[in-house]
């Protein structure tokens, strides 16, 4: 298995709903990724694991919240988003920190 | 603090023509260098990545770049365009290890190509 899984592929979201974004990988990859893509944007450095753990949290506002559950699953829940956080949400994974990065195909968020 | 920049959003082409697209990097040490393709409504597929050793390197689809120290920059070529080349284009840069970088892909802001007939 070399690719990235990323559920659902679309999500519509209320602004007081509570939802969650799924990412899987099953090529033994330690480092796992969140980035935001606004359209017409480059995709923006959300959160970084590593070994199951967070590394890096780009100043994230809260109603973001990552989880790394085991070495094969991230996940992003989401809470009283707001809707300048419709994007679309790419996960990526890769060996170890810092080595080549591998892209889900995204899930695209409408926050209404 | 690493950047790039990459030298025109939109760039149009003829099918079978040459396919150029820019990109400089700004690091206060070599960095890793990559290019990724993205299609409409679609994740971002690697093309090729610089780490280190050889200078010109060989990726997916025809595609290649060849880094240069002396210029900062790592341009992408293709000899001969194809329509299904069209899509967008980001070239990134990645902090190696011990670095305050490492680990964070900076991405440029994006070149759309544009292949006609």
């Amino acid at each position: 298995d070399t690719e990235v899984t990323q559920t659902p592929k679309h999500l519509v979201m209320g602004m007081t709903n509570k939802k969650s974004l799924k990412c899987e990988q099953h090529m033994g990859h330690r480092a796992m990724y969140w980035y935001k893509q606004k359209a017409k944007k480059p995709p923006e450095l959300m959160f970084v694991y590593s070994y199951e753990k967070l590394s890096i949290n780009e100043s994230v506002p809260s109603r973001f919240s990552p989880e790394c559950p085991n070495s094969s699953l991230l996940n992003l829940h989401l809470h009283a988003l707001q809707p300048e956080d419709s994007a679309l949400y790419l996960c990526a994974s890769s060996l170890q920190p810092g080595d080549t990065q591998y892209f889900g195909p995204g899930t695209r968020l409408t926050v209404l | 603090a690493q950047s790039v920049t990459q030298l025109g959003s939109h760039v149009s082409v003829s099918e079978g023509a040459l396919v150029l697209l820019r990109c400089n990097y700004s690091s206060s040490v070599p960095p890793y260098l990559f290019w990724y393709v993205q299609y409409p409504n679609q994740g971002l597929q690697l093309l090729l990545k610089y780490t280190t050793g050889a200078t010109l390197v060989k990726g997916i689809n025809g595609f290649e770049a060849e880094f240069k120290k002396s210029e900062t920059s790592f341009h992408l070529t293709k000899p001969s365009a194809h329509m299904s080349d069209a899509a967008e284009y980001f070239c990134a840069v990645s902090g190696i290890a011990g670095g305050t970088s490492y680990g964070k892909l900076t991405f440029g802001q994006g070149t759309i190509l544009t292949v006609h007939p």
